[in-house]
């Protein structure tokens, strides 16, 4: 089955900056890559996906990339802000459900 | 508001005791997925059904078990709760039967405590 892994676990930005978060995925026939953001006792929401015949989908201040052959993507949030601080997940399907990584901790300090 | 709705949205309960955690999906989404969070973890894959019929298993114990009704609300039911089953359990739903590429909807969660 799939397996995601996620890097880092915490990350911690200083307000304005750039966060980075990547994911690796073991199943070379995934084809559909979610983001979902959840914040403190809230539910996960999905804020981007990107599907594999496109390498990269950008939505205002937050973009993914995706590097079929090396099997990873990556989150990408520009200008962060306080209200970005949230656990972030990446997902990839493993046949018909959604498995997901460990998830990242960011902290953006204003 | 994801449209997907989960009830009781707090469970505290003792050990051995069992209990049923209710979710009804987005209005059309015909699957339903139950994910297990505990305490700072991610988010663990139990099951899923797709318009009455288990379509995929993961890390789901034997105590627990699943159905999907006629009118596509689910339960999970948990048996011979054990402190470590204390957990955030999430429902989603999609539109289809999973397959790769079906967006995911979100419930709030029920937030289970065994003491």
């Amino acid at each position: 089955g799939e397996n995601v892994e996620q890097h880092p676990s915490t990350l911690s930005v200083q307000e304005g900056d750039s966060a980075v978060i990547k994911c690796t995925y073991s199943d070379s026939a995934s084809n559909y890559f979610p983001w979902y953001k959840q914040e403190l006792g809230k539910r996960p929401q999905l804020i981007i996906d990107i599907r594999s015949n496109v390498g990269e989908k950008k939505d205002q201040r937050i973009a993914v990339t995706l590097n079929k052959t090396a099997k990873h993507f990556s989150l990408h949030i520009t200008e962060t802000q306080p209200e970005d601080s949230a656990v972030y997940f990446c997902a990839a399907p493993n046949n018909n459900d959604m498995r997901f990584g460990a998830g990242t901790r960011l902290t953006v300090k204003p | 508001d994801s449209g997907v709705t989960q009830t009781p949205k707090h469970l505290i309960t003792a050990t051995g005791q069992r209990v049923t955690l209710r979710c009804s999906p987005r209005s059309g989404d015909l699957s339903v997925y139950w994910y297990q969070q505990s305490l700072d973890q991610g988010l663990q894959f139990l099951i899923q059904y797709y318009n009455g019929e288990e379509r995929a298993k993961g890390n789901i114990l034997e105590r627990f078990s699943a159905q999907q009704f006629p009118d596509l609300h689910s339960e999970l039911n948990l048996s011979s709760l054990e402190l470590g089953d204390s957990a955030l359990y999430f429902c989603a739903s999609s539109v289809g039967g999973g397959g790769r590429g079906e967006k995911l909807f979100f419930g709030s969660g029920t937030q289970l405590s065994v003491l």
